[in-house]
This record gives C-alpha cells, structure tokens and sequence, in this order.
C-alpha cells in the first residue's frame, strides 16, 4: 500500500520558472490538502480539495493553482517562481472528518528558488 | 479568525513525563488530533479526541475540555527518539487547522 506518493523530493527553481508538483494517493480519500511549511514553522494551507473537481483556497494561495480531475491526484502548479515560495511542500490526504480524520502526508518537496 | 496555541518549546529529561498544551479558538470543531514530526520528516499521527477526556494509546495519551477549548498530549516514559516537533489540529469542517509546533527537547 503506497499511501500518499509525493514528487519530485527536490528541487531547484530560478525565479520567474514555473513547476508541478505532483501528488497521488491510494486510499481512495476524499480529502487532500496542501501544505507548505518554513524552517522551525508549523503548517500553512495553500488549497485543499474534498472531492473530484472541488477545489478552495487555504491560508497562502497566492502564486499557486491546483486541480482535482480525479479522486487520486492533486498537482499544485507553480506560476512565476519567487524566493518567498522557498519551503518545503507536504501533500497529506484523508478519508472524512470525525473518526476518520486521520492524514496521512506524502514524503515532502523541498523547493529552492534562487 | 482561527489559531491554535501550544509553547514553542519543551525540555524534558529521559524517563520523564511530559505534558504539551495546546489552545484552540476555530470557527468549527470535530475533535483535536496530535501530530508528530522528526525533523526532516513528514508528520505522523499519535492520536485524536472527539469527546471530552483522556484517550490513552500506549506511552501517549491525550486529554480534550471542549468547555475550555483546550487539549494535551502527554508522553510518558520518555525515550531519546521521541525529540521531535509536536503540533495539535482542530478538525475544523474541511479543513485541519494547525498549531505552530512544539519542539520537544529531551535530555539524557
């Protein structure tokens, strides 16, 4: 069981490039989230999903854009990279709210742009 | 708005027991889960309260006062490999809303 499979691991952008950043589960969960998280911080939401062609905004959206075509996948596209998006990028998938409120979080991207 | 509150910062020595705190203020609740997360790595789930009182999972237990908004999770019986950052989540509707973390320093 693969769980929540996440790339690239690592990355160096140049600012201005843009990039996907990939994201798949197995679970068959409704629910998926993107993360990203700065040195020492917790964990801010860039767009989360609850099903196949929902979307929304989280926390830090701007200079970033998703899609859910199906239940499994859920890419965040970067568009014009700057230094300020230097982080590190979790995608963390989960069944339903209440007892099944389990995440369950993909390895994790480190971005670098310089 | 919505914002969670736990210390930035705990120290503890081996053996020990500890209590990490974490208050909640969100515009929805569905219950506080616990995460934990090894620097470097991803966070993991320890546990998660839906109901007021202590849910005991081994070493770890965590206790939930939806009265008081606020919740802990305390680690017994302290081993070297539980140093690590440990973050309380309201399971607010859609979302997971996150505290900032609580880097759990433990000392032989």
């Amino acid at each position: 069981n693969a769980g929540v499979t996440q790339t690239p691991k690592f990355r160096i952008l140049k600012i201005g490039q843009s990039m996907t950043l990939q994201c798949t589960q197995d679970m068959n969960h409704n629910y998926m989230y993107w993360y990203r998280q700065d040195p020492g911080m917790g964990l801010k939401l860039i767009y989360y999903s609850v099903g196949a062609g929902i979307t929304d905004k989280g926390e830090v959206p701007n200079g970033y854009n998703v899609s859910r075509s199906t239940t499994e996948d859920f890419p965040l596209r970067l568009e014009l990279a700057a230094p300020s998006q230097t982080s590190v990028y979790f995608c963390a998938s989960r069944k339903e709210r209440g007892q099944e409120t389990e995440a369950f979080f993909g390895q994790g991207t480190r971005l670098t742009v310089v | 708005g919505q914002s969670l509150e736990q210390p930035s910062e705990v120290t503890a020595v081996e053996g020990a027991i500890v209590q990490i705190n974490c208050t909640y203020q969100t515009s929805g609740f569905y219950g506080l889960s616990w995460y934990q997360q090894h620097d470097g790595g991803a966070p993991t789930f320890l546990s998660y309260n839906a109901l007021d009182g202590l849910e005991e999972t081994g070493r770890f237990s965590s206790f939930l006062s939806r009265s008081d908004s606020y919740g802990y999770l305390l680690l017994q019986e302290l081993q070297m490999k539980d140093s690590a950052s440990y973050f309380c989540a309201v399971d607010s509707n859609y979302q997971l809303i996150w505290g900032a973390g609580t880097k759990l320093i433990i000392k032989p």
